[in-house]
């Protein structure tokens, strides 16, 4: 499977616990982001890198969320301390450059209880 | 700022009828247009796209039309089915910005029934 690779693809957790999802881009993209979806919106722009740089952080990522692309290859986005209003699907996409098309994973689904 | 804008929620259409779903933006600077499709708890799956420097394009049963003085395209699906039935994604991208990320509108549930 040659797509983008989003892991857990559910994930449960108690108010106030951290938690990571890992996501894995097709191997020749150089560009990686991280998108989130709330009900009845369009997904919503988190964080960009570029190799393992991350170039952009969006003002919706509050200081309790951390994103890390080691090596340029797999993606970790983190939220510490989770709060009920991070529920939402976390979405990774992957860009060859400069083309326009971005390809996305499956998502993480996270509730918080 | 929404900048892209999908202004209908919904949209019914009867199996074999066409669907046609609108989507506005405002800023200037996009160059490249792309309608994702999205089925529930699952990630959206790119459809077709447009360039700025064209104004249709058209891949099966779907087409975009892309009218830059009206800041306006549509995706147009002939004939619809059943298994078109998703939430479709208007998206939008300045190329020329080094970081290329997408600008989504809110999206149109379409229900095509038989």
């Amino acid at each position: 499977d040659t797509g983008v690779s989003q892991n857990p693809r559910h994930k449960i957790t108690k108010r106030g616990q951290n938690v990571t999802f890992r996501c894995d881009p097709i191997s020749e993209h150089n560009r990686l982001y991280w998108y989130r979806q709330t009900l009845g919106q369009g997904p919503e722009f988190l964080t960009y890198f570029q190799n393992e740089a991350q170039l952009e952080k969006s003002r919706l990522l509050s200081d309790r969320f951390s994103a890390e692309r080691p090596k340029g290859s797999f993606s970790t986005l983190e939220i510490q301390r989770t709060e009920q209003g991070d529920s939402a699907m976390y979405l990774c996409a992957s860009s060859p450059g400069s083309t326009g098309e971005a390809f996305f994973g499956q998502g993480t689904r996270l509730t918080v209880v | 700022d929404q900048q892209v804008k999908q202004n209908s929620p919904s949209l019914s259409v009867q199996e074999g009828r066409i669907s046609i779903l609108n989507c506005d933006y405002t800023n200037s600077m996009f160059d490249y247009f792309l309608w994702y499709k999205k089925y529930p708890a699952e990630g959206p799956t790119f459809l077709i796209s447009i360039s700025s420097i064209k104004d249709k394009n058209e891949d099966g049963r779907f087409t975009v039309f892309l009218n830059k003085s009206a800041k306006h395209l549509s995706l147009h699906i002939v004939p619809s089915q059943p298994g078109d039935s998703a939430v479709y994604f208007c998206a939008a991208v300045d190329r020329g910005s080094t970081l290329g990320r997408l600008y989504f509108g809110r999206g149109t549930q379409l229900t095509v029934w038989p």
